[in-house]
């Protein structure tokens, strides 16, 4: 079974800096794909970035990009630019390219605080 | 942008109680999913549900819960009797009909209190 591990329970980084959160995770499969969601104190789980096993360059959405490393099977976030509103939990995701499986199974998070 | 929308945000209930918990999925979405979060755990999954069945469930989706599509545009988390252990945050779901690269959507959630 795959599973997902986030190391740092919680990060705090200074207002215009740049922070990476590290995630790895368990599989024994080729293609999967894999998310960064971020849940600040609203609850609401938001759709930060997303990255296909297949794809080797990494993923960028404006002030976060990922760290692939397939072979190692990490997946980090770097946030640059730190703002306030960045902080958050943050969840790093898996989810199988099978087509027996829709589930995303989640790491157990980092918790990340900006201080101005 | 189009949004999952869950109602209500909170509901509290007395042990042993039925709730349903309510999902608007994005319109164009074909695959529903329900997740749910203990406090200060990690997010689990449910449920997933595809042309009005269930296509796959975790071993927490005992015979107490059930879904439904009731109507073309509601999707329902239904907790039959509820315990204690079911205090928790659920999360409705879809996902984007394109595929997976496009994403899945989260509601914000409905905090559920069992007392």
């Amino acid at each position: 079974a795959q599973t997902v591990t986030q190391s740092q329970p919680e990060m705090s980084v200074q207002e215009a800096e740049t922070v990476t959160l590290s995630c790895t995770y368990d599989t024994s499969e080729s293609d999967y794909y894999l998310f960064w969601y971020k849940q600040p104190p609203s609850r609401q789980m938001i759709l930060v970035i997303r990255q296909e096993a297949y794809k080797q360059q990494n993923a960028t959405e404006n002030r976060f990009s990922v760290n692939f490393q397939k072979a190692a099977k990490s997946f980090s976030l770097k946030i640059s630019d730190s703002q306030l509103g960045d902080a958050a939990m943050y969840f790093c995701a898996y989810r199988s390219a099978t087509y027996n499986t829709d589930k995303l199974i989640f790491g157990t998070g980092t918790r990340l605080q900006v201080f101005p | 942008e189009p949004e999952v929308t869950q109602t209500p945000s909170h509901q509290v209930t007395q042990m042993g109680q039925e709730v349903i918990l309510r999902c608007v999925p994005i319109s164009n979405h074909l695959y529903f999913y329900w997740y749910r979060q203990i406090l200060g755990q990690k997010v689990e999954f449910l449920v997933s549900f595809y042309n009005n069945e269930i296509s796959e469930k975790s071993e927490i989706f005992d015979d107490q819960f059930s879904v439904e599509r009731p109507d073309g545009s509601n999707f329902t988390l239904k907790i039959r009797s509820t315990k204690l252990e079911d205090s928790a945050m659920y999360f409705c779901a879809s996902r984007d009909p394109r595929g997976v690269r496009y994403g899945y959507t989260f509601g914000s959630g409905t905090r559920l209190t069992v007392v």
